[in-house]
């Protein structure tokens, strides 16, 4: 069975700043998609960013990027230029790429980002 | 397109009440996926459904809980005889077949007292 796993409760940076989420998971297959979603206070689930496993490049979205290493099974956050607004809790999720019935998005436990003034 | 809507947004019962809980999908979504978020904790899959069929169960509990996504309406996940224990987030996401991508819905907080 597929887990991913968050080892972060907490993290906490300073405006404007850089900061990185970490997130492993295990898994036996080789095709998979992985993505970062944030949770703010609100409570809305927010998708942040998606990689696919068969893709090397790591993908970007604006101020956020991930850090794709297969071979180790970590896929890391980096958020630049933290802003107040970035504050929330962070996700990490994976899915099976297999056109078959099960498409459950498998979740860590979260991190919680503080952005501190 | 509105995005994927659930209600009621809060919802509380009494313990042995039943709940029930709506989810409507986005436009040209057949596929429904709900989530259990207790507190501090990530979501847990409960239950994937498309238009009339349940096709994966597994993350539900055999007692007490259903869900139905019927051919005209919403999504329904009902809790019959609530528990403490069923205090928590529900989450709804759809999606159109053969995407990778789930879109989330607000969500709806049960609390049982």
């Amino acid at each position: 069975a597929q887990t991913v796993t968050q080892s972060q409760p907490e993290m906490s940076v300073q405006e404007a700043e850089t900061v990185t989420l970490s997130c492993t998971y295990d898994t036996s297959e080789s095709d998979y998609y992985l993505f970062w979603y944030k949770q703010p206070p609100s409570r809305q689930m927010i998708l942040v960013i998606r990689q696919e496993a068969y893709k090397q490049q790591n993908a970007t979205e604006n101020r956020f990027s991930v850090n794709f290493q297969k071979a180790a099974k970590s896929f890391s956050l980096k958020i630049s230029d933290s802003q107040l607004g970035d504050a929330a809790m962070y996700f990490c999720a994976y899915r099976r790429a297999l056109m078959d019935s099960n498409y459950q998005l498998i979740w860590g436990a979260g991190t919680k980002l503080i952005i501190k003034p | 397109n509105a995005g994927v809507m659930q209600n009621p947004r809060h919802l509380v019962r009494r313990r042995g009440q039943e709940a029930r809980l709506r989810c409507s999908p986005m436009k040209g979504h057949s596929h429904v996926y709900w989530y259990r978020q207790l507190p501090e904790e990530g979501l847990k899959f409960m239950v994937y459904l498309q238009k009339e069929n349940i096709i994966d169960e597994s993350g539900m509990p055999k007692e007490r809980f259903s869900a139905e996504f019927p051919k005209e309406g919403p999504s329904i996940l009902r809790i019959q005889q609530v528990v403490r224990g069923d205090s928590a987030a529900y989450f709804c996401a759809s999606s159109p077949p053969n995407s990778n991508e789930q879109f989330f819905g607000p969500g709806t907080r049960l609390t049982v007292l």
